[in-house]
């Protein structure tokens, strides 16, 4: 019954570095979600999952963003050449079934992740 | 056109009383209206969802009020509490798997 968990908690890198944000989503949701959260504001969309297969990649704000779902379960969000902008607290999310909005997602508490 | 605006950014209100949030939208597309609560440190939870096939939805003290025409819904928190307080998300949502979220508004309820 554990829900969806996200590691690491804190992530403090440099300028230019390489990070990676694990997402482990609830057992059985077929998707899963990454939002990014600035400081502030309300999360803003990612990219989704559905299976392996990312379904809707067109929130990713550039080709330093990439995330990958190889076994239809825990999902990895990878950022290349860290910029101090990408600091942000990333959430994951997932859902029983994908495709439609209201099919509740449910949140992680999210990857702090602040770029020096 | 993709943007939800949310108001107020911040809210203090004392326990007992009613906590408003209102939130606009232009996308007609949209037919899927969340409300979300975090608490610091955690990640945003489902509170209350309508659909726009109805003009209210009320659960416990949760109440959200829809106007279709308007293109405007909003949260009403009836009998606020302290353990209340937190920061408050609206979203839209429609055909997609995306939603799109407010700019939050934090509720404090004051004992």
């Amino acid at each position: 019954g554990a829900g969806v968990s996200q590691t690491p908690s804190n992530k403090v890198t440099e300028k230019g570095k390489y990070v990676e944000l694990r997402c482990d989503p609830i057992s059985g949701h077929t998707a899963l979600y990454w939002y990014r959260q600035s400081l502030g504001q309300g999360p803003e969309f990612l990219i989704y999952f559905q299976g392996t297969g990312a379904a809707d990649d067109s929130g990713l704000p550039n080709d330093r963003f990439f995330a990958v779902r190889p076994e239809g379960s825990v999902s990895t969000l990878k950022i290349q050449r860290t910029e101090r902008g990408d600091s942000a607290v990333y959430l994951c999310a997932s859902s029983l079934r994908g495709g439609l909005s209201y099919n509740e997602q449910f949140f992680g508490p999210g990857t702090r992740l602040t770029v020096l | 056109q993709q943007q939800v605006k949310q108001s107020p950014q911040s809210l203090i209100v004392q326990k007992g009383g009613i906590s408003i949030i209102n939130c606009a939208y232009e996308n007609t597309a949209f037919d899927y209206f969340p409300w979300y609560q975090q608490f610091p440190g955690k990640g945003p939870a489902l509170l209350i969802a309508i659909r726009p096939d109805v003009s209210e939805k009320k659960e416990g003290r949760f109440t959200i009020s829809f106007n279709k025409s308007a293109k405007q819904f909003s949260l009403h928190i009836m009998d606020s509490q302290p353990g209340d307080s937190a920061t408050y998300f609206c979203a839209a949502g429609g055909n997609t798997d995306k939603l799109i979220f407010g700019t939050g508004t934090r509720l404090q309820v004051f004992p």
